[in-house]
């Protein structure tokens, strides 16, 4: 199972917005909507920011969002904050036949 | 609060065995399934397997396929990995993680701190 495709690395200043791309295969994101994307502090255990596409755990700040087009997913953080710096991963179902999970390589954020 | 709490890891050589733990708390365990997760030092997270609620469905990532099986004791709230073979790209921090479905849908709402694995010679 391939990883899914992420930038290394984006940023932006504070009160910007940014959006993260997610690409994978018409077997994985393109083909069901449970993609969801985790934040990583560094030293902390990764953080569950949005799940089956665009849905946010409770106590996740509404200037996270997600979407899908096709094979890709994206995060888009608006009127950024400097505690939104971090990793980004993405992550998706594989399919019914191989029932494996997939992740992204990882972005980092950088609020400048 | 739901609580993930690993043990286990350690320092090994190449070829031998570590079993990993995972104690769970904080929710109904076996109204879930869960997964393990590793991270690399200084790299991404890569995923390495999933036990359904009632351990009726199992699989595994191709890396570590063969090596690792993993297991749950809901009697227990635990979560165990068994990992043979070790091979020096298993050095991760093994990370224990909530699904939000009794059946995987590999979407990972909690996770523990991990326990770090080391093998080396």
């Amino acid at each position: 199972q391939s990883a899914l495709t992420q930038p290394a690395s984006v940023s932006g200043s504070p009160g910007q917005s940014i959006t993260i791309s997610c690409t994978g295969t018409s077997s994985d994101i393109g083909s069901y909507n449970l993609v969801s994307w985790y934040q990583q502090h560094p030293g902390k255990a990764p953080k569950l920011m949005i799940y089956e596409i665009n849905k946010r755990p409770s106590g996740v700040s509404n200037r996270f969002s997600g979407s899908k087009s096709g094979n890709t997913a994206s995060l888009t953080i608006s009127g950024l904050q400097v505690e939104d710096e971090g990793d980004y991963y993405c992550c998706s179902y594989g399919g019914s036949r191989t029932s494996r999970g997939v992740f992204g390589g990882g972005t980092k954020l950088t609020v400048l | 609060e739901v609580q993930l709490v690993e043990s286990g890891g350690g320092l090994v050589q190449p070829g031998r065995s570590l079993r990993l733990s995972c104690a769970a708390s904080g929710f109904t365990f076996d109204d879930y399934a869960m997964h393990w997760v590793r991270q690399p030092p200084g790299k991404g997270l890569e995923w390495v397997s999933v036990i359904n609620w009632n351990s009726g469905s199992i699989d595994y990532a191709d890396s570590v396929r063969g090596r690792f099986t993993i297991s749950r004791d809901n009697a227990k709230s635990s979560l165990y990995l068994q990992m043979n073979s070790l091979r020096a790209e298993d050095t991760a921090l093994y990370y224990c993680a909530k699904d939000i479905r009794r059946g995987q849908v590999f979407i990972f709402d909690s996770w523990g701190q991990g326990t770090l694995v080391t093998v080396s010679s």
